[in-house]
């Protein structure tokens, strides 16, 4: 079975740039969370997307959004990309809404660097 | 509310115990372990459930206090494949979102 996947690998982008980050989850799985993995900051909650619809949000400005297609694969957008954007951008799947008793599965990251 | 664990960094020889506590100010539905090798994608260990239930792995375990709101991870014996950033994330009421703490980095010298 293949695990989630994620491109690009590494993706390099300038101040005031736009980055589009991709996701494939585990086949069957219909929800998708995006966390920012920060040095010293830990695991930060993005976004969570299950059936297509935006389920939550965390403590991140509009310019980070997101969707989730037919497939169940989503998309991660930051706009206007600043230095502090700098980070390990991990996306995770799990087969259930909610995950109170559903583990997550992630992918291997994106690691975005704003210059 | 992002949980808080500890301790951030313990260092350990093969063979020896560790635990690792996670904490939060909410009241919480799941605990969720998860365990990072450098360079590596988090990999889910456990999830723990309300209800004080206490779950293992072979010499993994852990415990959910849900009174205190908090968890532990016991691990005895340690290996040296268990070196890595341990992560627990915590679901709270209302909340449908889990939330990551900063990690406690466990490395296990031969």
């Amino acid at each position: 079975e293949a695990g989630v996947t994620q491109s690009p690998t590494h993706l390099i982008k300038t101040r005031g740039q736009q980055a589009t980050l991709r996701c494939s989850p585990i086949s069957g799985h219909t929800s998708v969370y995006w966390y920012q993995q920060a040095l010293g900051l830990g695991l930060q909650f993005l976004l969570w997307y299950d059936e297509g619809e935006e389920r939550n949000r965390g403590n991140f400005p509009p310019r980070f959004s997101g969707r989730q297609f037919p497939n169940y694969s989503s998309e991660l957008n930051v706009n206007a990309l600043e230095l502090e954007d700098s980070a390990l951008y991990l996306c995770a799947s799990s087969t259930r809404q909610g995950p109170y008793n559903s583990p997550l599965h992630f992918g291997n990251g994106t690691r975005l660097t704003v210059t | 509310q992002q949980p808080v664990q500890s301790p951030q960094a313990v260092i350990l020889r093969e063979g020896e115990d560790a635990v690792i506590n996670c904490s939060s100010s909410k009241a919480l539905y799941s605990v969720h372990w998860y365990r990072q090798k450098h360079g590596e994608a988090p990999v889910f260990l456990m999830i723990l459930l309300r209800g004080g239930e206490q779950k293992g792995h072979e010499k993994i375990s852990a415990s959910f206090n849900e009174k205190k709101q908090q968890s532990s991870l016991y691990l005895t014996a340690s290996q040296l494949s268990y070196s890595g950033t341990y992560f627990c994330g915590t679901e709270g009421s209302g909340s449908e979102k889990l939330v990551f703490g900063k990690g406690t980095k466990l490395t296990v010298n031969p």
